[in-house]
């Protein structure tokens, strides 16, 4: 079946630590993105990448990076540096980073806890 | 600056009853989108209509029914007799067109928790 995978579904930092959340997606999409969803705020935009190789900064990307190697993945890794990184996770991609009416798909998430 | 606003943060109904979720929206763009997405405990948000600009016909699918209205810049949602199975947060978005070329960016709404009781 096709679709996005998050994981960890769960994952626990401690202080200090800078820790990576994967996404996969095998849609063949081109354009794959990062949101962070905190209570009352919805969600908010980190990066998103429309092609293998490029990224862009989204609304708070401050303490956070990204890579994209291959078109299928786009890894997030939250660094030391985010203040307060504990907060729901969504990755979601789309079929053409060009045009501004395809529907995003969302993966499952991944919370993240500071301990 | 673009921006959506869900002034509902959570709403109870009884099941059976119509329920409508609320959405108002800002952008200087002439070409945009809206979206509703539903987001049940699993946590993954799950896209239920798409309409852009030009078309502001209301749709309706099955209880599900639509209604937007440029004068008002707002896309409200409607859900005819509610089900137990309808609880969720559901977030109204735009689709943003960012410089040097469209980006898909979707700029989200903070959410509306529906809580149908049986």
């Amino acid at each position: 079946d096709g679709g996005i995978t998050q994981s960890p579904k769960y994952l626990f930092r401690k202080e200090g630590q800078n820790v990576t959340l994967s996404c996969e997606q095998n849609l063949n999409h081109d354009a794959m993105y990062w949101y962070r969803q905190d209570p009352g705020q919805g969600l908010r935009l980190i990066y998103y990448s429309q092609i293998v190789n490029d990224f862009q900064k989204g609304d708070i990307a401050e303490g956070y990076s990204v890579s994209r190697e291959k078109k299928e993945s786009f890894p997030l890794t939250v660094t030391s540096a985010q203040k307060n990184p504990t907060a729901f996770y969504l990755c979601a991609s789309t079929t053409q980073y060009s045009a501004v009416n395809t529907e995003a798909f969302f993966g499952q998430g991944t919370r993240l806890t500071v301990v | 600056a673009q921006k959506v606003t869900q002034a509902q943060t959570e709403i109870s109904v009884v099941e059976k009853e119509d329920v409508t979720l609320d959405c108002v929206y800002e952008t200087r763009d002439t070409t945009y989108y809206l979206f509703w997405y539903k987001q049940p405990p699993s946590g993954e948000l799950v896209f239920l209509i798409r309409r852009n600009s030009f078309d502001e016909q209301n749709e309706i699918s099955g209880r599900y029914s639509w209604n937007f209205q440029k004068s008002t810049s707002s896309f409200n949602f409607t859900i005819t007799a509610s089900q137990v199975v309808d609880s969720a947060v559901y977030f109204c978005a735009l689709s943003e067109a960012g410089y040097g070329g469209a980006t898909n960016k979707l700029i989200f709404g903070t959410g509306t928790l529906l809580a149908v009781q049986p």
